[in-house]
């Protein structure tokens, strides 16, 4: 199985500073007939589902502010969140769908300082 | 918008069966594969199973390998995991998830808020 590690495990971060999580897989994501990586980010708040952020590792999905980005290829990826808002306290999750079974990060948690 | 509503969740008894229903509107269902994912109370998410857009193929995580089984009914836009041999551990929320099109589900664009399965004696 592709084990995904996330660092840190939590973050305090400022308002309006910049916060970044990393996530690191035991083997390549990469796929190289199509160079795409298959990685995703979810963000999941207190009760709720998680939600997509990111997708092929750096593509914003529909409607998630542009302070969000995705990074990295290969084995290493980055979430940054480039102005730190309230309303990003949360739980994040890096998740590999490049082969089965998909597995995802450990979660990190982001918090207001 | 796309909207996805589990149910099926209760107590149950270790050992036991229980079979989990998701019905899935505001988007062509017969085109998109769909995940199952579960939460332990408290922990992080995991990947349960996959099935492609016809249900012709399945997926499934070890830890479930021959214990749940995913299908779809396409007619009613309804995704399914009968879950058998529950134990302790499988206590978690389950979510149904809506993959991307084509075949294979890959990763999740939209989840519904999950039903939860508690295995306990």
């Amino acid at each position: 199985d592709i084990v995904m590690t996330q660092s840190p495990d939590s973050l305090t971060v400022s308002l309006g500073e910049r916060a970044t999580i990393n996530c690191k897989s035991s083997q390549n994501v990469l796929y190289s007939s199509n160079n795409q990586n298959y990685l995703a980010w979810y963000q999941q708040k207190p009760g709720q589902p998680p939600k997509l952020l990111i997708y092929w590792a750096s593509i914003r999905e529909s409607g998630v502010p542009d302070r969000f980005s995705g990074s990295g290829s290969g084995t290493d990826f980055t979430l940054s969140i480039s102005s730190l808002q309230a309303e990003d306290v949360a739980v994040y999750y890096c998740h590999q769908y490049y082969r089965i079974p998909y597995t995802f990060g450990q979660g990190t948690k982001l918090e207001i300082k | 918008e796309v909207h996805l509503l589990e149910s099926g969740g209760d107590l149950v008894q270790p050992g036991g069966s229980l079979e989990l229903s998701c019905v899935a509107s505001g988007f062509t269902f017969t085109k998109f594969g769909m995940n199952w994912v579960r939460q332990a109370p408290g922990k992080g998410l995991e990947w349960v199973s996959g099935i492609s857009s016809d249900g012709a193929a399945t997926t499934y995580a070890d830890s479930v390998k021959g214990r749940f089984s995913v299908s779809r009914e396409n007619s009613k836009n309804t995704l399914y995991l009968q879950m058998q041999g529950l134990r302790s551990d499988d206590t978690a929320v389950y979510f149904c998830a809506k993959g991307t099109y084509g075949n294979n589900p890959e990763y999740s664009d939209s989840w519904g808020r999950g039903t939860l399965v508690t295995v306990s004696s």
